[in-house]
This record gives structure tokens, C-alpha cells and sequence, in this order.
């Protein structure tokens, strides 16, 4: 069965980088039938999409974030990372990555909290 | 930009069916899906492609989509189906291709 761990600091402060990696267990990643995403959530918000990388290793960046997002993936190790630039206070929240079938996610990690905040 | 539009609470009765609508500009040219999170959990997708269940998601739930307005059917509903929804469309003709409905809180009085 399929999982997704998200891991990195659950601290950063503002004007830093944040940092995530989820790896990926249970499944291949060698698959072109799946990309693979980062979902976020503000505490008490709704769900809000940062970006997917896609077997040919094309990425898709939400607009609003697209000049302080990378997304990139390490097949072998079978991860696959996040890393936002430039932090404020109000992307503090729950980061999620997600496996993405065509154009659903239909398998999620369990999120990691990234408090960002001095 | 591309929004889409959920109403922020539904309320039903147990036993009862529950509709939760998901409305945005020409969603009928677009594949819809629903996701089911619990408190202090992680969304699970129970809709895909407008109106196909993903294995292990009871009959109860199905989706439809009719005009600009999706809908996630809920039939029989029952107390753990309290939770929030969200409706997701991907739209390719704007550079925001994932877009996420604002959410809708799942009340079983």
C-alpha cells in the first residue's frame, strides 16, 4: 500500500527558506501514470495547491508562489522535495504532499506543521 | 482568476441525504472531484472524474455535475460522514491549474 511522509523543520523564520522532502513507500515512483504535488493549509483554512512535478520532470507552480517555489524529485531515492523561499508568518500551516493521478490526488501524506514564525 | 464556490455549512439530519454544490465558471468542460477531511486529518479523495468512487468509498457518496455546478450526493448519511469537503477542478486554460473550492463543513445533527 502506498505512503507518503512528509519531513523538515516544523520552525523557520521568516524571510527563510522552507524545506520539505516526502518520501514516497509502498509504490514505485517510475510510474508516467503519476505526478506528484504539495498541498498547503493555513490553521482553520481551506486547501490551497503549491505546485506538482510530473514524471518527465516538468513542474506546474501555482502563480502566487511560482518565483519562491522549487519542487524536485529524486526517483532512486525515491522523494521528492519542496523548497519555498522567503517565508512570512501567514504560510504557517500544514504542508501536505500528495500523489497525483491525472488531475487528482489520490493519495496523501499525513502533513507536517511548519510553524514560521522568529 | 478561476474560483471555484462551495456554500460554507450543510447541515442534515442522520438518515437523510446531504448536497454540498461546488459552482465556477464553465466547470462543466472540467473534471471535478471531491475530498473528505476529518479533524486533524488528511484529506481522502472520495470522487473523481465528476462521479467515479475510488475502491474503498462506500456507494453512499456520489457526484454529479450539471451546467457550471458540481454536486457531492451523500445518501443515508451517517455521523462519521461529518467533515469538511472540498471540491478540486483542474482548469488548463489559466496558469492556476489546481484550484481548490473553498470547503464546506458537513454537520450531521
Amino acid at each position: 500500500q502506498l505512503q507518503l511522509q512528509e519531513s523538515g523543520p516544523g520552525l523557520v523564520k521568516p524571510s527563510e527558506t522552507l524545506s520539505l522532502t516526502c518520501t514516497v513507500s509502498g509504490g514505485s515512483m517510475r510510474s508516467s501514470s503519476y505526478s506528484w504535488g504539495w498541498i498547503r493549509q493555513p490553521p482553520g483554512k481551506g486547501l490551497e495547491w503549491i505546485g506538482s512535478i510530473y514524471y518527465s520532470g516538468n513542474t506546474d507552480y501555482n502563480p502566487s508562489l511560482k518565483s519562491r517555489v522549487t519542487i524536485s524529485i529524486d526517483t532512486p531515492k525515491k522523494q521528492f522535495s519542496l523548497r519555498l523561499s522567503s517565508v512570512t508568518a501567514a504560510e504557517t500551516g500544514v504542508y501536505y504532499c500528495a500523489r497525483q493521478e491525472q488531475l487528482w490526488f489520490e493519495t496523501w501524506g499525513q502533513g507536517t506543521l511548519v510553524n514560521v514564525s522568529s | 482568476s478561476y474560483e471555484l464556490t462551495q456554500p460554507p455549512s450543510v447541515s442534515v439530519s442522520p438518515g437523510q441525504t446531504a448536497t454540498i454544490s461546488c459552482s465556477g465558471a464553465r466547470l462543466g468542460n472540467k473534471y471535478t472531484c471531491w475530498y473528505q477531511q476529518k479533524p486533524g486529518q488528511s484529506p481522502v479523495l472520495v470522487i473523481f472524474q465528476n462521479n467515479k468512487r475510488p475502491t474503498g468509498i462506500p456507494q453512499r457518496f456520489s457526484g454529479s455535475i450539471s451546467g457550471d455546478t458540481a454536486t457531492l450526493t451523500i445518501s443515508g448519511t451517517q455521523a462519521t460522514d461529518e467533515a469538511d469537503y472540498y471540491c478540486q477542478a483542474w482548469d488548463s486554460t489559466t496558469t492556476l491549474h489546481v484550484i481548490f473550492g473553498g470547503g464546506t463543513r458537513l454537520t450531521v445533527l
